[in-house]
């Protein structure tokens, strides 16, 4: 039982190099989140899925891009990297659907460091 | 705007002492709560939730957590800590119907000492 798979777990980035995060969920989770946490100030949410093929902006979506390339997978993508978007990334899925919330479901996440 | 505040940023106890965190939030609709823990080098796993029914929720690990509407409150027990309860605690909302609004609080480190 994977739950919520996350790839990769430790990263260094120079500078204005790019990656993706990847991030894949067998559990049929319609709803996919990306969060970021920095020492002191919790999670802050950087983009969401609520289905295929919809993404939303969240608290903190400067400088990242996400792609919900269907129902299992959401990645994130950091186009030109910053040492600002040294953190650890936790992607998350939840069972939502009309009224109905579920918890979120995390993976273990990815600690970037951008140098 | 919403918010979730977590009284107690950092905790010390010993083993076998009793805990209590404190969660409030701003939102006075009707809200979904939860308790996630956080051990170290680990990802978030939930504690327990709180949709409707008993006020008194027990979680995992002998956690358990009183929803008082009246006082905005959440507020996490264990009547007996152990040393494996070392951990980062997240009190967390959402507003029941949006799928997208869960707010977090900024955590509570807990250390346990043995």
């Amino acid at each position: 039982n994977a739950g919520v798979t996350q790839t990769p777990k430790f990263q260094v980035l120079k500078t204005g190099q790019s990656m993706t995060l990847q991030c894949a969920q067998d559990m049929n989770h319609n709803s996919m989140y990306w969060y970021r946490q920095d020492p002191g100030m919790g999670l802050r949410l950087i983009y969401y899925s609520a289905s295929e093929g919809t993404t939303d902006k969240g608290e903190v979506p400067n400088g990242y891009n996400v792609s919900r390339l269907n129902k299992r997978e959401f990645s994130l993508r950091l186009e030109s990297a910053a040492p600002s978007q040294t953190s650890v990334y936790f992607c998350a899925s939840s069972a939502t659907g009309g009224t109905r919330y579920t918890e979120a479901f995390f993976g273990q996440g990815t600690r970037l460091t951008v140098v | 705007a919403q918010s979730v505040s977590q009284h107690n940023h950092h905790v010390i106890l010993s083993e076998a002492a009793s805990l209590e965190l404190g969660c409030n939030y701003s939102y006075g609709g009707t809200v979904n709560l939860f308790w996630y823990v956080q051990y170290p080098g680990q990802h978030l796993q939930l504690l327990l939730k709180y949709f409707s029914g008993d006020p008194l929720v027990k979680g995992i690990k002998g956690f358990e957590a009183e929803f008082i509407k009246s006082k905005f409150s959440f507020n996490l027990r264990k009547p007996s800590v152990q040393w494996s309860d070392t951990a980062e605690y997240f009190c967390a909302v959402v507003k029941a119907g949006n799928n997208r609004k869960l707010i977090w609080g900024l955590g509570t480190s807990l250390a346990v000492n043995p």
